[in-house]
């Protein structure tokens, strides 16, 4: 599998929004870009992909450089809520989801 | 939606005894995983179904453990006999399809702890 790279955490305040870089300079061209994340003590959670075309969806957005090598995902206002670890993923051609070690998000109220 | 169920949430046992792990999919998806969680390792593919039938056990530890999926709603991974080291969260998931655009679902999990 392609490798990503993400910072080890992030804090940021409540209401303001949250902007999470991934690294992932070996991508192909048919590898899928998934995001997810997992709130304390609880199961993974998808929370967007993409492949080319930046995305957005009712939790975040996912903002694509034109030569895939990086992607950043966006939460527009964090909430506590928000606060899990956030997993970067590259998906090709099956069904493997293979997670590294994710970026923290730290919330403050 | 119920989402995907998993039971029982928690399981204390000793080592020696056999420890089965059950899982409901979410109706209509035709894939279904088995992962594991530890500290040590993150999250590890264990093994994936499709269609009740196994296509990818190589993330099975060994030969003390086992999964099979008689049906569309229903899963187990079982341990026989457990060991500490399998202490763990243990996530089933599953899927509409197992393409690389598909949404994995997963489960609350297990919390496994073998003394």
């Amino acid at each position: 599998d392609a490798k990503t790279t993400q910072p080890n955490s992030m804090e940021s305040n409540e209401e303001e929004p949250v902007h999470l870089p991934c690294n992932h300079s070996t991508i192909s061209g048919t590898d899928y870009i998934h995001w997810y994340r997992q709130l304390p003590s609880q199961g993974p959670e998808y929370v967007i992909h993409g492949l080319t075309s930046n995305v957005n969806n009712r939790m975040a957005s996912l903002a694509i450089a034109e030569d895939r090598k990086s992607s950043t995902l966006i939460l527009h206002r964090a909430t506590l809520r928000d606060a899990a670890v956030y997993y970067c993923i590259l998906r090709r051609s099956d069904y493997k989801l293979s997670f590294g070690a994710g970026t923290t998000v730290t919330v403050r109220a | 939606d119920a989402g995907v169920i998993q039971s029982p949430r928690h399981e204390v046992t000793e080592m020696g005894q056999e420890v089965t792990l059950r899982c409901k999919p979410i109706s209509g998806h035709n894939s279904l995983f088995w992962y594991r969680q530890t500290m040590m390792r993150g999250l590890e593919l264990l093994i994936y179904f499709n269609n009740n039938v196994p296509i990818d056990d190589s993330g099975m530890p060994e030969d003390r453990f086992s999964a099979k999926m008689p049906n569309a709603s229903f899963s187990t991974l079982k341990i026989q006999p457990s060991e500490p080291r399998d202490s763990a969260v243990y996530f089933c998931a599953s899927s509409f399809a197992g393409g690389p655009g598909e949404t994995q679902y997963f489960g609350p999990g297990t919390r496994l702890l073998v003394l």
